[in-house]
């Protein structure tokens, strides 16, 4: 099984709204990562975890707040976003880079934020 | 700061030619991977470099890596119109945590 899943898929919200993005992966990958890409540029890291600690923050604006539940899984809970937010947010996991391992990111279908 | 550079960053060719797209970053680094990605979609995994002359080839894609002039090349063999698509290079920046640095893309469009 080399599946990242997202849920949901597509998602419009309001500036004032809470809502939740979702990723799962079930290849026993212990790196799990954020991107947001808007259309036509190239993928922008937001957030690393790393054995479920946050180990990298871009700098990103609170209103984005990641979670780890366990090594499975990584959420993105979003608050007050703005228009300019609306993008494509990729989730990727890997195996981690040390020894034998690739580090390769395999990525999930992405799920498509709309903020009104 | 890791920086990655892609050239062209829109390509137009006809089916049948050659060509090479060029993936060029700033700090050392020996890992590189090439992606491709089909307009609304996600990114496809296409290959890992992971080590200075590492060469990969899947049908008619060849990437390889030059880790001394930082450079990396994805090569297209008589291109087919389902290679169109959005082709990145990402390169680990290894001090750290690991963090992949994607170049802008480019754009490729096979015509027949």
């Amino acid at each position: 099984d080399t599946e990242v899943t997202q849920t949901p898929k597509h998602l419009v919200m309001g500036m004032t709204n809470k809502k939740s993005l979702k990723c799962e992966q079930h290849m026993g990958h212990r790196a799990m990562y954020w991107y947001k890409q808007k259309a036509k540029k190239p993928p922008e890291l937001m957030f690393v975890y790393s054995y479920e600690k946050l180990s990298i923050n871009e700098s990103v604006p609170s209103r984005f707040s990641p979670e780890c539940p366990n090594s499975s899984l990584l959420n993105l809970h979003l608050h007050a976003l703005q228009p300019e937010d609306s993008a494509l947010y990729l989730c990727a996991s890997s195996q981690d880079r040390q020894g034998a391992q690739t580090g390769e990111l395999f990525f999930g279908e992405g799920s498509r934020l709309t903020v009104l | 700061e890791l920086k990655v550079e892609q050239n062209p960053l829109f390509l137009s060719m006809q089916e049948g030619k050659n060509y090479t797209i060029y993936c060029n970053y700033s700090t050392t680094s020996d890992r590189l991977y090439w992606y491709r990605q089909d307009p609304g979609k996600s990114l496809e995994s296409l290959f890992v470099l992971l080590s200075n002359g590492a060469v990969k080839q899947e049908g008619r894609l060849m990437a390889s890596l030059d880790t001394k002039a930082r450079l990396s090349t994805l090569h297209i063999t008589a291109a087919v119109h389902d290679l169109s698509a959005t082709y990145f290079c990402a390169v680990d920046q290894i001090q750290g945590a690991q963090k992949l640095v994607f170049g802008q893309g480019t754009r490729l469009t096979i015509n027949p």
